[in-house]
């Protein structure tokens, strides 16, 4: 089984509706992170997490709001969607090892294609 | 702001051949830099990670140099193969914060 899974893979909404993608792994990690990457732009990091307890804002956090339900769990909200929130979303996790230090590897989930009409 | 620029245009290169990628990055002091590479449609996979006191790091064909200097690091695969092709990313860190990607480089090796 895949350690980083995202749910739903695909995902057609209409605007305004309210959205959620679910993330889940296996690895044990204790931070996660959620990214979008639209075409030319590359990734972008919309909310990250250190623990349970800690939650941040990335350069492109409006319009989202994220839950961490557990050490493994980590869920990215749409509110309301709207046609610019179309994008492939990405979810990721990583380690903070021994030292604390942040220099450990991602691991990314499979994507989630997300399409607002 | 911070910036980190990798070369937006396609590299197309002959097998055999050695591929080189850019990535230069401008108001960073990043401690660390990784390397990912990133199928269509998937997510990136992480292939490398050298520290800003490593000058060149390697790892079968591939080799990546920092320079801090310069404000740039260097990706390269030797003796490519058609199953090289795919996008690279790099994401330099200060280690302070969650990574920064750039925006990638797409490698089409040609047989």
């Amino acid at each position: 089984d895949a350690d980083v899974t995202q749910t739903p893979r695909n995902r057609i909404t209409k605007t305004g509706k309210r959205i959620m993608l679910e993330c889940s792994q296996t690895k044990g990690h204790d931070r996660m992170y959620w990214y979008r990457q639209d075409p030319g732009l590359g990734l972008r990091l919309i909310y990250y997490s250190f623990d349970v307890k800690d939650i941040n804002k990335g350069e492109i956090s409006d319009g989202y709001s994220v839950s961490r339900q557990a050490q493994a769990k980590f869920s990215l909200s749409l509110e309301s969607a709207i046609p610019n929130q179309t994008a492939l979303y990405f979810c990721a996790t990583s380690d903070t090892g021994t030292s604390g230090l942040l220099y450990n590897e991602q691991f990314f989930g499979p994507g989630t294609r997300l399409t607002v009409l | 702001s911070q910036k980190i620029e990798q070369n937006s245009e396609a590299l197309n290169i002959q097998e055999g051949k050695t591929a080189t990628l850019t990535c230069n990055y401008t108001n960073y002091s990043p401690a660390y830099l990784q390397w990912y590479r990133q199928d269509p449609g998937r997510g990136p996979v992480f292939l490398l990670l050298i520290r800003e006191n490593e000058k060149e790091k390697r790892k079968e064909r591939l080799k990546v140099t920092f320079d801090t200097t310069l404000k740039q690091s260097l990706f390269h695969i030797t003796a490519s193969q058609p199953a090289d092709s795919a996008t690279y990313l790099c994401a330099p860190d200060t280690g302070r914060r969650a990574l920064t990607f750039g925006s990638g480089t797409r490698l089409q090796v040609q047989p």
